[in-house]
């Protein structure tokens, strides 16, 4: 799988939206965008994930840049319970069952 | 609602003691698969399962095996514990093909070897 970049750590104000970049500049034509978070002593939660098109759901909405070298993860209105490792993890599609390599990820803190 | 559930949150074991983690899955999901996550080393696959008695490796699996009997419980085995295996165990489940599925992670097991 591509290797991402994130940073290592963010701070948000609770209420403002909360934008999480990721680069993935080797990404494949054929590899989806994961995102997963990981709230404290919690296992890791599902997201979303996207191809080419942006998405949105009921989480969160990701943007992905038209040449797919970037992506940025947007919770619009953080809320404390919002703080969490957020992991954005790239991965070929139709590949029959690879497991999701987990990075590092990006700290987030909602701050009141 | 949907689960994944490790049989224990905190466990503590003796060196060298056989030691057993049970995960199950609720949801008739195919494919199963265990970490084990430290910090600063983030999340570090171990075995993994696509189907009923069959496994894979995955990039840790020294000193660990896996029994997976029947499709919603994969059982992680440390065959005779160490203290480097202190960390914090992680279960998930995906429906195939899992790239059109997030993975469900269970809330893990915290295993002390002392």
């Amino acid at each position: 799988d591509a290797k991402t970049t994130q940073p290592t750590s963010m701070d948000c104000a609770e209420g403002r939206a909360a934008n999480l970049p990721c680069n993935h500049s080797t990404i494949s034509g054929n590899e989806y965008v994961y995102w997963y978070r990981q709230i404290h002593s919690q296992g890791p939660q599902y997201i979303i994930h996207g191809l080419k098109n942006n998405e949105t759901n009921e989480m969160a909405s990701l943007i992905i840049t038209e040449d797919r070298k970037s992506s940025t993860l947007i919770l619009p209105h953080a809320t404390l319970r919002d703080t969490a490792v957020y992991y954005c993890i790239v991965r070929v599609a139709h590949s029959g069952n690879t497991p999701l390599v987990f990075g590092k990820g990006t700290r987030l803190s909602v701050i009141a | 609602d949907v689960k994944v559930t490790q049989s224990s949150r905190y466990l503590v074991k003796r060196t060298g003691e056989k030691v057993f983690l049970e995960c199950v899955q609720d949801m008739d999901h195919e494919n199963m698969f265990w970490y084990r996550q430290d910090p600063g080393l983030g999340l570090r696959l171990i075995y993994f399962s696509y189907d009923v008695k069959m496994k894979e490796k995955g990039d840790i699996p020294e000193g660990y095996s896996v029994s997976r009997e029947k499709k919603e419980r994969f059982s992680l085995i440390l065959e005779s514990a160490s203290t480097n295996q202190t960390s914090m165990y992680l279960c998930a489940s995906s429906r195939s093909p899992p790239e059109n599925y997030g993975y469900t992670f269970g809330s893990g097991t915290r295993l002390t070897v002392v």
